[in-house]
């Protein structure tokens, strides 16, 4: 089946160890969006990339960064991570213009130590 | 600019009884409309979605929406609670105009606890 898979399921990083997550998806969509999501809160849109372009939330830290080295894989680093980003990640797709709403992956849980 | 108001953060119900989950709405533009449901430590499932087509949208797991323009709601209903129904439901809208990137708007999401 189609599928966004988000690797690993759990990480466990150390205060200020850069750590880098990984999404990979086999619907061919044109955009991939990383979202972080906090306990008990509606996840917030980090960044997404529409094809190669690269576009940035206002408010992401810069702190956050990522990288699509093909329509499949999408990843995200976290340069210096604070125990304010243990957080579930989640990456999500979508085909053009999200109408039809976007897929998501499982999940990353990570929790910083 | 598009908004998603869940007015109920919590939701408690009795397992065989009905659901409803409330959602409201604001788009400057006809908006697409979807529910998410998140299972603890899960990722987000698509539910059900609403695009300008039939205003009573059928979902997965036997959840349906009614998109009310005159009230701009979405709300989420099922007749029946199973305990598996237990989750985090999330009302989504997003814009449907063209150009760039659509962003989607999330609601606070409702927690929904079914008791036995």
């Amino acid at each position: 089946d189609a599928m966004v898979i988000q690797n690993p399921r759990y990480q466990v990083t150390q205060f200020g160890k850069p750590v880098t997550l990984s999404c990979s998806q086999t619907l061919n969509h044109n955009v991939m969006y990383w979202y972080q999501q906090k306990s008990s809160q509606a996840p917030k849109l980090l960044f997404h990339y529409y094809d190669k372009d690269f576009n940035n939330e206002a408010d992401t830290p810069d702190n956050f960064q990522s990288r699509r080295p093909n329509t499949s894989f999408c990843f995200l680093d976290i340069r210096s991570p604070g125990l304010g980003d243990a957080a579930m990640y989640l990456c999500a797709t979508s085909n053009h213009y999200p109408r039809e709403g976007y897929t998501f992956g499982s999940g990353t849980r990570l929790t910083v130590v | 600019a598009q908004s998603v108001t869940q007015l109920d953060s919590h939701v408690s119900v009795s397992e065989g009884t009905p659901v409803l989950l409330r959602c409201n709405y604001s788009s400057s533009y006809s908006p697409s409309l979807f529910w998410y449901v998140q299972h603890p430590n899960k990722g987000l499932q698509l539910l059900l979605k609403y695009t300008s087509a039939a205003t009573l949208v059928k979902g997965i797991n036997g959840f349906e929406a009614e998109f009310k323009k005159s009230e701009t709601s979405f709300h989420l209903t099922k007749p029946s609670a199973h305990m598996s129904d237990a989750a985090e439901y999330f009302c989504v809208v997003t814009a449907n105009y063209g150009g760039a990137t659509n962003k989607l708007i999330f609601g606070t999401g409702t927690l929904l606890a079914v008791q036995p």
